[in-house]
This record gives structure tokens, C-alpha cells and sequence, in this order.
């Protein structure tokens, strides 16, 4: 059974900072890992998908690597900025309908 | 394009009484998968659905709770004769196709009261 899991669980960085986010899985055979944003009392945002043939994405001053061997992903924020501030989720697909799996989350506080 | 729409957002319900959660997916998906976030827990899928059929119940509890997804209209998530565990955060996301190669995307939740 795949079993997801992200730490830390909370992380504070001072703004400008790099913010690097773990997540860990225990099967490598997934389809495809994602990572999403929620703020407090809201929806998730779909910040970046990697498929499982895939080792990296990226998408402005956010970059999310893959290593299904060692059943890693990591997203990278660049020059953290206030806004930044939510829990992050990562979720890894491991069948072919593409049901999700998510890991318990990292809440992270950017502080001025 | 309008996202993920989910209402009510707020829904305070008795011990006993029906909830019904609604999810319309964005226009042109046809895929619907419902997930379920406990107080202090992960989110958890429970149902995943094309339009007319349920493909995939693994994570739905065995009783009170059903999911439906017709022709017309939007997907329901009902639980009936609620209990105060089922309160929590209620997510629906669409994707329009059921495979691997596409992003779910998330609705803002029904967060279930049960008094």
C-alpha cells in the first residue's frame, strides 16, 4: 500500500529565503506525482504535475523534481515571498485512473 | 472558464438529517473525483466517477454515504442520517479525462457541520 509522507510538517523562513519541501513515497511504480497549495478555509491549486517518465518541472519560481528510485520529490520555491506563506501537498497517482494519494502536508510561514 | 464549482460551502446539518454536497466539474471534464479532509487528517479520496457511472468506490464508507454523477447536472455526494465523524472538508475535482497524463482540478470544498 502506498503510503506518503512529507517533512517537515511546519516550516518558518525569513522572506527571500529558498523553501525546499519534501515528500517521500514508499512504491516507486506511480503514474505521476502532483503538488498543490491550499490556503486556510480554502480549495487546492494545482501548482505542478510530473509525470512518472519525468525528473523535473518547472514553472516561474517554482521547480519540483522526481526520483522514483529513491521514491523522492522535492519542490524547490525560489526567493520566498510572503504570499508563499500555506500547506503544501504533495499526491502521488498510483493507479491507472488517476486517483490521488496525499501526503499529510508541510505548513510553511514566509515572515517579512 | 469557470473552475470547479462545489456548493453549498458551509453546511450545518443535525445528527440524523441528510447532507447533499453538490460538485459541478469545469466545462468539458467528465470526470469526478470525490476526496474527504478529516479535522487534523490528509485528504482521503473516496469516490471516482464518470458521468453515469461510478468507477471506483474503495475509499467511500460502506454505509450512509453515495455518490451519483448523471447525464445532467452535477455530481451529489449524499450521506445520509449524518453523525458528528462525517464533519469535515468535502472536496470534488474534475479532470477531463480519467487517466494519469492530466491534473486534477480542486473545487473550494463543502465544509460539513454536524450537530
Amino acid at each position: 500500500k502506498q503510503e506518503v509522507t512529507q517533512i517537515p510538517a511546519a516550516l518558518s523562513v525569513p522572506e527571500g529565503e529558498n523553501l525546499v519541501l519534501n515528500c517521500s513515497f514508499t512504491d516507486s511504480a506511480i503514474y505521476n506525482l502532483q503538488w498543490f497549495r491550499q490556503d486556510p478555509g480554502k480549495g487546492l491549486t494545482s501548482l505542478l504535475l510530473i509525470q512518472s517518465s519525468q525528473r523535473e518541472q518547472t514553472s516561474g519560481r517554482l521547480n519540483a523534481s522526481l526520483d522514483k528510485s529513491s521514491g523522492r520529490s522535492t519542490l524547490y520555491i525560489a526567493a520566498s515571498q510572503p504570499g508563499d506563506s500555506a500547506t503544501y501537498l504533495c499526491a502521488a497517482v498510483t493507479d491507472s485512473w488517476g486517483k490521488l494519494q496525499f501526503g499529510a502536508g508541510t505548513q510553511v510561514v514566509v515572515t517579512p | 472558464n469557470a473552475g470547479v464549482m462545489q456548493n453549498p460551502r458551509h453546511l450545518v446539518r443535525r445528527r440524523g438529517q441528510e447532507a447533499r454536497l453538490r460538485c459541478s466539474p469545469m466545462k468539458g471534464h467528465s470526470h469526478v473525483y470525490w476526496y474527504r479532509q478529516l479535522p487534523e487528517e490528509g485528504l482521503k479520496f473516496m469516490v471516482y466517477l464518470q458521468k453515469e457511472n461510478i468507477i471506483d468506490e474503495s475509499g467511500m464508507p460502506k454505509e450512509r454515504f453515495s455518490a451519483e454523477f448523471p447525464k445532467e447536472g452535477p455530481s451529489i455526494l449524499r450521506i445520509q442520517q449524518v453523525v458528528r465523524g462525517d464533519s469535515a472538508a468535502y472536496f470534488c475535482a474534475s479532470s477531463p479525462r480519467g487517466t494519469t497524463l492530466y491534473e486534477q482540478y480542486f473545487g473550494p470544498g463543502t465544509r460539513l457541520t454536524v450537530t
